[in-house]
């Protein structure tokens, strides 16, 4: 079975700083990984997924197999970053992922 | 395009009871996932409809069902329902057809008590 994990619940930057969020996962075959981020109030959204290698609002992960890391940064936090971010899973059999315990980002100004 | 809605947004139910929650997925999406969320489990898969067929299942009771219908909307609905139960209730929407991303609905909070 899949498992992901997100060993911070909670960091605490200042503006300006560099972020680092971590993601490691568990699985045997070859999952797709994504970033999903809730601001205050906002619905659950795609932030960004490693097949597409994309920067989204500055923020890159990469996918490292052999550490089975899929961690999220960003060289220089903004305040309106400060939300909860959840790494995901998916192991391609359909609509179906598997998400850490979520990371509480928060920026201060 | 609408997005994801769910309905009702609210509900409080007493112990015992069952309820049935609501998910229309965005307009030409056919795959629906449901997915509980509380502070101590975090978000966890409930299962997966495609096409009207269950395509994947969680590892929750079978107190827990759903379906999916022909226009794509889904329904959930929990029997029996217990204090364990009271949850954020997620449902997200996806075409179905090769990897895209899924697009999460506002959520259904529901309280048990």
């Amino acid at each position: 079975a899949q498992r992901v994990t997100q060993p911070e619940k909670l960091l605490s930057v200042f503006k300006g700083a560099p972020v680092e969020l971590k993601c490691n996962y568990s699985y045997s075959g070859s999952p797709e990984l994504f970033w999903y981020v809730q601001y205050s109030r906002q619905r659950l959204q795609l932030l960004l997924r490693h097949i597409s290698r994309e920067s989204i609002k500055g923020f890159t992960a990469d996918l490292n197999k052999g550490e089975t890391s899929f961690h999220l940064k960003k060289p220089f936090a903004q305040e309106e970053d400060s939300a909860m971010y959840y790494c995901a899973l998916e192991p391609g059999a359909g609509n179906m992922l598997t998400f850490g315990g979520g990371t509480r980002l928060m920026v201060k100004p | 395009k609408a997005g994801v809605t769910q309905t009702p947004r609210y509900l409080i139910k007493t112990r015992g009871q069952q309820v049935t929650l609501s998910c229309s997925p965005i307009s030409g999406h056919r795959s629906v996932s449901w997915y509980q969320q509380t502070p101590g489990q975090g978000l966890q898969f409930l299962f997966e409809y495609f096409s009207e067929t269950q395509r994947n299942k969680g590892n929750f009771p079978g107190r827990f069902s759903g379906r999916q219908f022909s226009n794509s909307r889904s329904e959930m609905n929990v029997s029996t329902l217990e204090l364990g139960d009271s949850a954020l209730y997620l449902c997200a929407s996806l075409p179905g057809q090769g990897k895209t991303e899924a697009f999460f609905g506002q959520g259904t909070r529901l309280t048990v008590v």
